[in-house]
């Protein structure tokens, strides 16, 4: 049975710090997600990452993965109070599985 | 880039009624779509692949019966749930794979049901 596991998942940080989000999957997989939800909403699509090394970065935020140790990290620079939401990853194998999300507070 | 929609966005019902929710994907044809239920800072839980032209795959501990799955076209899915109760109530998401068009997998943008 595929799982997906984020830590932390709950991240509360000082506007301007940098800091890693994890995500572990129990299984292989040719696909990692990472999503976006802000409180009442839908998810938004941030990265895709399809092979081992991928790196993606888009503003303050960078995606990584590395396959073989099943572990995909979302890095956040200089962190803005506009990137508070909360994220997930989650990995296909024949269906979509999500992680519990990380809940990110970014203080002002 | 590509869209899925959702509606309604909000409904409310009363207990026992039905309530149907749709699914299209506008710019690309779907053969599967997903539907998930999300509880308040949970994440999302997948209740079933919807297959076109064919049956839902339902996961364990899904009632068929209660959230019916209906894939009539490559661009609509949609989830009727029968008999509603109040703890039915939940925001449900649903999600389309374009296939070549795309890498992600496309959400729609949920569906607050609140039965009373």
């Amino acid at each position: 049975e595929l799982k997906v596991e984020q830590n932390p998942l709950f991240l509360s940080m000082q506007e301007g710090k940098n800091y890693t989000i994890y995500c572990n999957y129990s299984t292989t997989s040719d696909r990692l997600y990472w999503y976006r939800q802000d409180p009442g909403k839908s998810l938004e699509s941030l990265f895709v990452l399809l092979s081992n090394g991928a790196v993606k970065q888009e503003g303050r935020l960078m995606a990584s993965l590395d396959t073989k140790a099943r572990l995909s990290t979302l890095h956040i620079t200089a962190a803005v109070h506009d990137l508070s939401a909360t994220y997930f990853c989650a990995v296909t194998d024949d269906k979509i599985i999500f992680g519990k999300g990380t809940r990110l507070h970014i203080l002002p | 880039g590509a869209v899925v929609s959702q509606h309604p966005s909000r409904v409310i019902c009363k207990s026992g009624t039905s309530v149907k929710i749709e699914c299209r994907s506008l710019d690309f044809q779907a053969t599967t779509m997903f539907w998930y239920r999300q509880f308040p800072k949970k994440s999302l839980m997948l209740m079933a692949t919807s297959n076109e032209g064919s049956k839902a795959t339902y996961e364990q501990g899904v009632e068929k019966d209660k959230f019916l799955i209906n894939h009539a076209s490559l661009t609509l899915s949609t989830l009727t749930v029968t008999s509603a109760h109040p703890e039915d109530s939940s925001f449900y998401i649903c999600s389309a794979d374009p296939g070549s068009y795309g890498n992600t997998i496309y959400f729609g943008e949920g569906s607050w049901l609140t039965v009373v």
